[in-house]
């Protein structure tokens, strides 16, 4: 019964490192997304993808990277690390519309600290 | 672009007692998805409830309700009988309907403490 799953659940860079935050499901969901949480702001969209092969950007995609070979993963990169991408970092999943409620599914999140 | 606004950073109620948490919006969409989240200390984001735009009825979850005021762009949150275990953060989240995809737009939270 894994659902979402993140790794690493906590993570110490130092600036201009880069780094990959891994994200897995196991329900067949079609839809995954990635979202930085930060205090006051809610959580905004960086990436997301409807489908293997099929990325886009979010609300705030810059300095970050991301790819769907599979159905399954949705791993996102920081190339250059800045302590601007301090911050809890999401990644959510669902069924497109259509199928089931619309409800995403998330990971217990990833704590990433850039020095 | 869509907006979600939540105007209350933080809400405190007594322990079996009732708190309502606001949540507006912006969208020229006639059709689209509420939802509510719960994030309790352990970090997990927690779906609360959902409202389809289209239905006049509003959701009901156990001790939790909805008061969907369309015209309004007014979503707003009722935790009835409050418990210990409601202490946490609570986001107000809109999504668009077909063909946008699931991209959820949040509101910026509110933190309901529970005093025993």
């Amino acid at each position: 019964n894994a659902g979402v799953t993140q790794t690493p659940k906590f993570q110490v860079l130092k600036t201009g490192q880069s780094m990959t935050l891994q994200c897995a499901q196991d329900m067949n969901h079609e839809y995954m997304s990635w979202y930085r949480q930060d205090p006051g702001m809610g959580l905004r969209l960086i990436h997301y993808s409807v489908g293997a092969g099929i990325t886009d950007q979010g609300e705030v995609p810059n300095g970050y990277n991301v790819s769907r070979s599979t159905t399954e993963d949705f791993p996102l990169r920081l190339l250059l690390a800045a302590p601007s991408q301090t911050s809890v970092y999401f990644c959510a999943s669902s069924y497109l519309q259509g199928r089931g409620t619309g409800e995403l599914f998330f990971g217990e999140g990833s704590r990433l600290t850039v020095l | 672009a869509q907006t979600v606004t939540q105007s209350q950073p933080e809400m405190s109620v007594q322990e079996a007692e009732t708190v309502t948490l606001s949540c507006t919006y912006d969208t020229s969409e006639s059709d689209y998805y509420l939802f509510w989240y719960k994030q309790p200390p352990s970090r997990q984001m927690i779906l609360v409830i959902r409202q389809e735009a289209y239905k006049q009825q509003n959701a009901t979850e156990n001790r939790f309700s909805v008061n969907f005021q369309k015209a309004a762009k007014s979503f707003s949150l009722k935790i009835s009988d409050s418990q210990l275990g409601d202490a946490a953060m609570y986001f107000c989240a809109y999504r668009r309907d077909l063909p946008a995809g699931n991209k959820l737009t949040f509101g910026g939270g509110t933190r309901v403490l529970v005093k025993p």
